[in-house]
């Protein structure tokens, strides 16, 4: 079993659309974790960190739920520019942080 | 600032031919990744420096895959003999301390 899953898509929505992305984890050792923006043969950049609490970054929201290990991103009233492919990573503590990415979810917003 | 610097970014080679990727991090980031990502999957990790000491390289094929991180800057990826499915795009990152991981463009690797 990976250690970071996500359900690859791809999602294509309509322009103005909520979407959602979800992301299971299996590792303990991952405590922190963060969603990154790959755009098509760029490299992945990152896109919010989240938290326990939730946290939000305009038109973003992250969540993470440790019960269930899973974390969550919502995008709404989706633009053009967010069509890209979503990373999952889970971040290992300790002072050589160590970073496992997701296979990814490839979203296509359409006009 | 400057960001992650890797040359070459293209590069097509023959299997059993040898190839290597370099990579400048950016100044004063201790943590230097290297990942291999193949198309349509997520970057998997290959070897992790700590200044020029070795965190994780469990992942990495060390029969044929090699890596040094000499002075604790500048990090060399070498593959030998390169195989066909080493095909892939190859991201090196750094890091300061916990912070974000910022990526290069990456080596766009093509064995045929």
């Amino acid at each position: 079993r990976k250690e970071v899953e996500q359900d690859p898509g791809p999602f294509n929505v309509p322009e103005g659309a909520t979407v959602a992305f979800n992301c299971t984890y299996s590792n303990s050792a991952s405590q922190s974790f963060f969603w990154y923006r790959q755009d098509c043969r760029k490299e992945p950049k990152l896109l919010m960190s989240v938290y326990s609490s939730g946290n939000e970054d305009g038109r973003f929201t992250a969540q993470l739920n440790r019960a269930s290990q899973y974390i969550s991103l919502l995008i709404r009233d989706s633009k053009l520019s967010d069509s890209a492919t979503y990373l999952c990573v889970g971040a290992s503590e300790g002072s050589a942080r160590q970073l496992t990415f997701g296979s990814g979810t490839q979203l296509t917003v359409l006009p | 600032e400057a960001g992650v610097a890797q040359s070459p970014r293209y590069k097509i080679i023959e299997k059993r031919q040898s190839v290597a990727f370099w990579c400048n991090p950016i100044s004063g980031h201790a943590t230097l990744y290297w990942y291999q990502q193949i198309l349509g999957q997520g970057p998997k990790l290959l070897i992790q420096f700590q200044n020029n000491g070795v965190v994780d390289d469990s992942q990495l094929p060390k029969d044929r895959f090699s890596a040094e991180r000499l002075k604790g800057v500048d990090s060399t990826l070498k593959i030998q003999p390169a195989k066909l499915e080493d095909s892939a795009v190859y991201l090196c990152a750094s890091s300061l301390d916990r912070a974000e991981a910022f990526f290069g463009q990456g080596t766009r690797l093509t064995v045929v």
